[in-house]
């Protein structure tokens, strides 16, 4: 059964820091694209960044390019996003997801992780 | 970037009817290498994460019930759900995949 956890979501100032993870299981992590979505309170869906299966690409949407940076260590089945310089508009529930293939959608999604940026 | 505009914001129909959702693209060539539409749907219940419904605009998910049915082309794309369940209630999105970043609608509110 496929299983992402993501974790590392919390309370933050205002320019401020925070790195999510997300733990897989269930499937060949090494083989698959993964992507980060975001969802602010009673909004809808944003699609943050994504990441290749060996890493080497990277894309962002462009509100957290250069402020956050995705990343994968497949010996270890994880997926995180490194956060900086937070702002009230990155409060959201973030949510890590399997891409179904290449170009293809996201078929598997974690349970969210919350994230708050306030002083 | 490409936007994806949907309508209506929210829907109400009967148990058993039909529901149409729809979802235009701001841009037309969604094409991927296979010569099909790079738009998905998703539905997302109260307290819920996301569920892929449909991809490549009208193939079904695998376990997706077969009420639910993509269709479109160009800019224009539609979910629907042939005879609606209660289990049905959600937000529906729809999403292009075609090129980053990956934009989604805004949203259907779906209530009986």
């Amino acid at each position: 059964e496929v299983q992402l956890v993501e974790s590392g979501g919390g309370l933050v100032q205002p320019g401020g820091s925070l790195r999510l993870s997300c733990a897989a299981s269930g499937f060949t992590f090494r083989n698959y694209w993964m992507s980060w979505v975001r969802q602010a309170p009673g909004k809808g869906l944003e699609w943050v960044a994504n990441i290749k299966e060996d890493g080497s690409e990277k894309y962002f949407v462009d509100s957290v390019r250069g402020r956050f940076t995705i990343s994968r260590d497949n010996a270890k089945n994880s997926l995180y996003l490194q956060m900086n310089n937070l702002r009230a508009e990155d409060t959201a529930e973030y949510y890590c997801a399997r891409d179904k293939g290449l170009e293809l959608p996201s078929d598997y999604w974690g349970q969210g992780t919350l994230v708050t940026v306030s002083s | 970037d490409i936007v994806m505009t949907q309508s209506p914001d929210s829907l109400a129909v009967s148990l058993g009817e039909r529901a149409t959702i729809n979802c235009r693209s701001s841009q037309s060539d969604l094409y991927s290498s296979n010569n099909k539409y790079n738009v998905a749907w998703y539905q997302q219940k109260p307290g819920q994460s996301p569920k892929l419904l449909i991809y490549w605009a009208s193939t079904r998910e695998s376990g997706v019930p077969d009420r639910f049915s993509g269709s479109g082309s160009g800019t224009d794309f539609t979910l629907t759900i042939s005879s609606l369940q209660a289990e049905d209630v959600a937000v529906y999105y729809c999403q292009q995949y075609y090129s980053t970043p990956y934009t989604f609608g805004q949203g259907t509110k779906l209530e009986i």
